[in-house]
């Protein structure tokens, strides 16, 4: 158990909606991290926050976007779902000192 | 585009044998991280070696770094079935604290 939880476990949706994931993470945890992985493949990075504020993000469009908040609870908003949206989404925080990240379970996204 | 490049893709050797799985990246780093995943589930940090370490042990892991190779290895000593996972290396660039991950090897320990 590493303290980090995610809803939901699963989703399902169609081309064109938008979708909401949400992450909780370990009390004092000032850093959250949102990654995809796609099936056979490596995490790729989303975007971090840092206390609230955006202080990185990988190579996905804006319709990707993100919120932390102030009890250590995130979200990543993808707008505009397309089929190769589909994979595992992995939250992590890690405190301060940037060593080791703590993940959450993911959510599995479906888009039809 | 991911930094790191795990060697080989899957491993499956028998239980009690040793595994060893290889990862090279491409610019200079803080640290390097291994973890482990199972069945597409979320990943659990394994063990951290700086750019100033060598080697590292933890349990049946020991992990080298050869920043002038810019490579890492993992071996896990007297494997056994509940091994069987994908491990993936991370690398955490001088230049920011963003994790880059490879795409990471499948090891399956027969039991």
């Amino acid at each position: 158990e590493t303290g980090v939880t995610q809803s939901p476990t699963h989703l399902i949706k169609t081309r064109g909606q938008q979708v909401t994931l949400r992450c909780s993470s370990q009390s004092g945890h000032n850093t959250v991290s949102w990654y995809q992985q796609a099936l056979g493949q490596g995490p790729q990075f989303i975007f971090q926050y840092y206390r609230e504020e955006e202080n990185g993000r990988g190579n996905f469009p804006p319709r990707f976007s993100g919120l932390q908040f102030p009890n250590y609870s995130s979200e990543l908003n993808v707008n505009a779902l397309e089929l190769d949206d589909s994979a595992l989404y992995l939250c992590a925080s890690m405190t301060d000192s940037y060593n080791e990240q703590f993940f959450g379970p993911g959510t599995r996204l479906t888009v039809l | 585009s991911q930094q790191g490049e795990e060697d080989p893709q899957a491993l499956s050797i028998q239980e009690g044998e040793n595994a060893t799985m290889n990862c090279s990246y491409k610019t200079s780093i803080n640290n390097l991280q291994w973890y482990r995943q199972n069945s597409g589930r979320g990943l659990v940090h394994l063990i951290l070696i700086r750019s100033n370490e060598r080697e590292k042990h933890s349990g049946r892991l020991r992990v080298t770094l050869d920043t002038s190779k810019k490579s890492s290895s993992l071996l896990i000593t007297a494997s056994r079935a509940a091994d069987t996972a994908s491990y993936f290396c991370a690398t955490v660039p001088d230049s920011n604290y963003q994790l880059i991950w490879g795409a990471g090897t499948k090891l399956i320990i027969k039991p």
